[in-house]
C-alpha cells in the first residue's frame, strides 16, 4: 500500500541555519513527488516536484529536495532558512495506478526562532 | 486564471445541519479532488472526479457525505445531518493528467 512517512513531527531551527525535512515514502512503482507548504488556516503551496530525470530538483524559496531511489527518500533542503519559512511541510506521493490519488504525510512543523 | 477557489472560507454550524461547500477548480483541470484535514494530520483523500464523474471515493466518505461536479466545472461537496467529528478544513484540488494538484484555501467546518 502507498504511504508517506515524515517521521519529524515538530523542528525548529534559528533563522540562518540550514534545513532538511525527512520524508520516506512506500509505493510499488516510480513515484511523482511532491513537497508542500501549508501556512496556519491557509491550503497547500506547492514547492518542488519530482516526476523523473535529475534526482535534484529546484524548488521555490530556494528549496529543494533529492530523490534517493535506494532509500525510498524525498528529503526537503534548505541553506539558510528565513523567519518567513515557519509553517507545516508535508511530502506527498502522486499514484497514478491506484486512481489517481495524492498520498500525504502527517507533516512537519517548522519554527524558526531569530 | 485565479487558481482554486473555495467558498465559503469558514463555516460553523449545528449539529445535525446540512452544509454544503463549493470548489471552483482551475478552468483547464479535468481532475477534481475532495480531501479532508483535521488538526496535527496530513490531507486525507476523500473522493476525485475526473470531467463529471466521480471515479473514486474513499471509506471516510460515508452516507452523509455526497459530491457533485454537474458540468465538469464546479464542485460541491454536501454533508448531511452533520456530527462533531465533521469538524475539519475540508481541501479542493485540481490538476490536469499526471500532473500536480494545486490547492485551493480551503473550508473551515466547525460543528457546535
Amino acid at each position: 500500500a502507498q504511504s508517506v512517512t515524515q517521521p519529524d513531527i515538530h523542528i525548529t531551527v534559528s533563522e540562518g541555519a540550514s534545513l532538511e525535512l525527512r520524508c520516506n515514502y512506500s509505493y510499488g512503482a516510480t513515484p511523482y513527488l511532491f513537497w508542500y507548504v501549508q501556512s496556519p488556516g491557509q491550503g497547500l503551496q506547492l514547492l518542488l516536484k519530482y516526476f523523473s530525470g535529475d534526482t535534484l530538483v529546484q524548488g521555490i524559496k530556494g528549496f529543494e529536495a533529492e530523490f534517493k531511489r535506494s532509500q525510498s527518500s524525498f528529503n526537503l533542503r534548505k541553506p539558510s532558512v528565513h523567519w518567513s519559512d515557519a509553517a507545516e511541510y508535508f511530502c506527498a506521493v502522486g499514484a497514478w495506478n491506484t486512481g489517481n490519488q495524492f498520498y500525504f504525510g502527517t507533516g512537519t512543523s517548522l519554527t524558526v526562532i531569530p | 486564471d485565479t487558481g482554486v477557489s473555495q467558498n465559503p472560507r469558514h463555516k460553523i454550524t449545528k449539529r445535525g445541519q446540512n452544509v454544503t461547500f463549493r470548489c471552483d477548480p482551475i478552468s483547464e483541470h479535468n481532475r477534481l479532488y475532495w480531501y479532508r484535514q483535521t488538526l496535527g494530520q496530513g490531507p486525507e483523500f476523500l473522493t476525485y472526479f475526473q470531467n463529471e464523474a466521480q471515479l473514486e471515493k474513499s471509506r471516510l466518505l460515508s452516507d452523509r457525505f455526497s459530491a457533485e461536479r454537474p458540468k465538469g466545472s464546479f464542485s460541491t461537496l454536501e454533508i448531511q445531518r452533520t456530527e462533531q467529528g465533521d469538524s475539519a478544513m475540508y481541501l479542493c484540488a485540481s490538476s490536469t493528467g499526471q500532473g500536480e494538484a494545486f490547492f485551493g484555501q480551503g473550508t473551515r467546518l466547525t460543528v457546535v
